[in-house]
């Protein structure tokens, strides 16, 4: 089973700051099918980028995916207010996710 | 408006049993994977089971023969039964839909259900 580890687990930044969130998976999956959620208190989470870099429906282009093999990066260009919250990484293999443990972007 | 809407969660004694339900309305729960996935208080969140459109349901090691997920075509819900419940399955329940397009990636979440294993 695969785990995946994300780093830092707290990222204190201020608004208009670039954020770089790091999940890092602990065997190759051999596919490309990481995504990223971001999560409010009290919110479910919602997708932000699937495949990796794939970016879904009325998600800001100043979200970007990127990565490949055991190493995978969300890069928030320059944060925005909203944009303070939870991230998560998730990881498909085999008919069973895995989600990382979470980065927390807080304003600094 | 595609939607999921929880319910069934609620208090119940180690080793009860509890059924959550998911109501999907805006598309076909038989026509995707759905999941279910939890958080406990303050944690990260946890994948528990997966049901395919062709009916094969598969789960995380702590759901393994005491949870079972299954649906109902005709009603467009997904329910999970959860017998043997323990402290530690305490959490919000959320369904969440695999998209069509969306690469094995859950792009719809219903708002969650509360279960808390207490005595």
């Amino acid at each position: 089973e695969i785990v995946l580890t994300q780093s830092p687990g707290t990222l204190s930044l201020s608004p208009g700051e670039r954020a770089t969130l790091s999940c890092r998976a602990s065997q190759i999956s051999g596919n490309s099918y990481l995504a990223w959620y971001q999560q409010k208190p009290g919110q479910a989470p919602r997708l932000l980028i699937y495949d990796t870099s794939s970016r879904a429906t009325g998600i800001p282009d100043r979200f970007s995916g990127g990565g490949s093999g055991t190493d995978f990066t969300l890069t928030i260009s320059r944060l925005e207010p909203e944009d303070f919250a939870v991230y998560y990484c998730q990881q498909y293999g085999t008919s069973l996710w895995t989600f990382g443990q979470g980065t927390k972007v807080e304003i600094k | 408006d595609v939607q999921l809407v929880e319910s069934g969660g609620g208090l119940v004694q180690p080793g009860g049993s509890l059924r959550l339900f998911c109501a999907a309305s805006g598309f076909t729960v038989s026509n995707n994977y759905m999941n279910w996935v939890r958080q406990a208080p303050g944690k990260g969140l946890e994948w528990v089971s997966v049901i395919h459109n062709n009916g094969g349901t598969y789960y995380a090691d702590s759901a393994k023969g005491r949870f079972a997920i299954s649906r109902d075509n005709s009603k467009n819900t997904l329910y999970l039964q959860m017998n043997n419940l323990r402290a530690e399955d305490t959490a919000v329940y959320y369904c969440a839909r695999v998209g069509t397009w969306s690469r094995y990636a859950m792009d719809v979440w219903g708002q969650g259900t509360t279960v808390t294993v207490s005595s």
